[in-house]
C-alpha cells in the first residue's frame, strides 16, 4: 500500500521568508513517481513537479526547489523568499509507474501555507 | 498546454434532482480521466477512473449508480450525480492524463451545493 504523509497541517510565514514543506512517503514499488501540486483558494490544482524515483537529483525552478532523498523516503519542497501569492494548500502525491504498481496517485492531506505581507 | 476545464464551476440544486458535471481536456487527448471529491480542508478522495470507451472503475464505497460517469470521447468525461442529497454537497474535481502512466492535469473544480 502507498502512503503519503504531510505532517505539517498549516504553516504561517512572513513574506520573504524561506519555507520548506515536508513530504514523507511509503511504497513497496521499486519505481514510482512523486508529485507536488498547489491548490490556491480558487480550488484548481496546479501541477508543480513530477519526479521519477530513478532521478534523485534536486531540482530548482525559480523560487521553488525540491529535495528528493530516497534514503529517507522524503520529497521536500522549499519556497525561497516567499510571497503572498504563494499562499495555498500544497499537496504531495505518489504513484506507481503502472509496471506492476498502481498508477493511481495517493495524495497527502496537504499543507496549508499562509504568507503574511 | 495541458489545460482541463470543468463546467459548471458552481451549481446549486434542490434535493432529489440530478446534476451533470463536464470535464474537458482542451489541448490534448485524455485516454484516462479521474474524478475526485474534496471536503473542506481535506485531501482529494478518488471516486473513479474512467478510460475512453470503457466503463469507469469505481473506488470502494463509491456508489456507481449514484455517480454516473461517462467517458465518451478522448476529450470529454461527465459525472452525473443522480438524486442529489445535501450530503453530496462537495467540491468535485476532475483530472485528465494522456495515458495511465502520465501526469494528471486537474480541472478547476465544481462546487456543488444541494439544498
Amino acid at each position: 500500500a502507498q502512503k503519503v504523509t504531510q505532517a505539517q497541517t498549516e504553516i504561517s510565514v512572513v513574506e520573504k521568508e524561506d519555507v520548506t514543506l515536508d513530504c514523507v512517503y511509503e511504497t513497496r514499488d521499486t519505481t514510482y513517481y512523486l508529485f507536488w501540486y498547489k491548490q490556491p483558494p480558487s480550488g484548481e490544482l496546479v501541477f508543480l513537479i513530477r519526479r521519477n524515483s530513478f532521478d534523485e537529483q534536486n531540482e530548482i525552478s525559480g523560487r521553488y526547489s525540491w529535495n528528493f532523498q530516497k534514503s529517507t523516503s522524503s520529497f521536500n519542497f522549499t519556497i525561497t523568499a516567499s510571497q503572498v501569492v504563494d499562499s495555498a494548500v500544497y499537496f504531495c502525491a505518489l504513484s506507481g509507474t503502472g509496471s506492476g504498481g498502481s498508477y493511481i496517485p495517493t495524495f497527502g492531506r496537504g499543507t496549508s501555507l499562509i504568507v503574511h505581507p | 498546454g495541458a489545460v482541463v476545464s470543468q463546467h459548471p464551476s458552481r451549481v446549486i440544486c434542490k434535493s432529489g434532482t440530478s446534476v451533470k458535471i463536464e470535464c474537458r481536456s482542451l489541448d490534448f487527448q485524455a485516454t484516462t480521466m479521474f474524478w475526485y471529491r474534496q471536503f473542506p480542508k481535506q485531501s482529494l478522495m478518488l471516486m473513479a477512473t474512467s478510460n475512453e470507451g470503457s466503463k469507469a472503475t469505481y473506488e470502494q464505497g463509491v456508489e456507481k449508480d449514484k455517480f454516473l460517469i461517462n467517458h465518451a470521447s478522448l476529450t470529454l468525461s461527465t459525472l452525473t450525480v443522480t438524486s442529489a442529497h445535501p450530503e453530496d454537497s462537495s467540491f468535485y474535481i476532475c483530472s485528465a492524463s494522456q495515458g495511465r502512466r502520465e501526469t494528471q492535469y486537474f480541472g478547476p473544480g465544481t462546487r456543488l451545493l444541494v439544498l
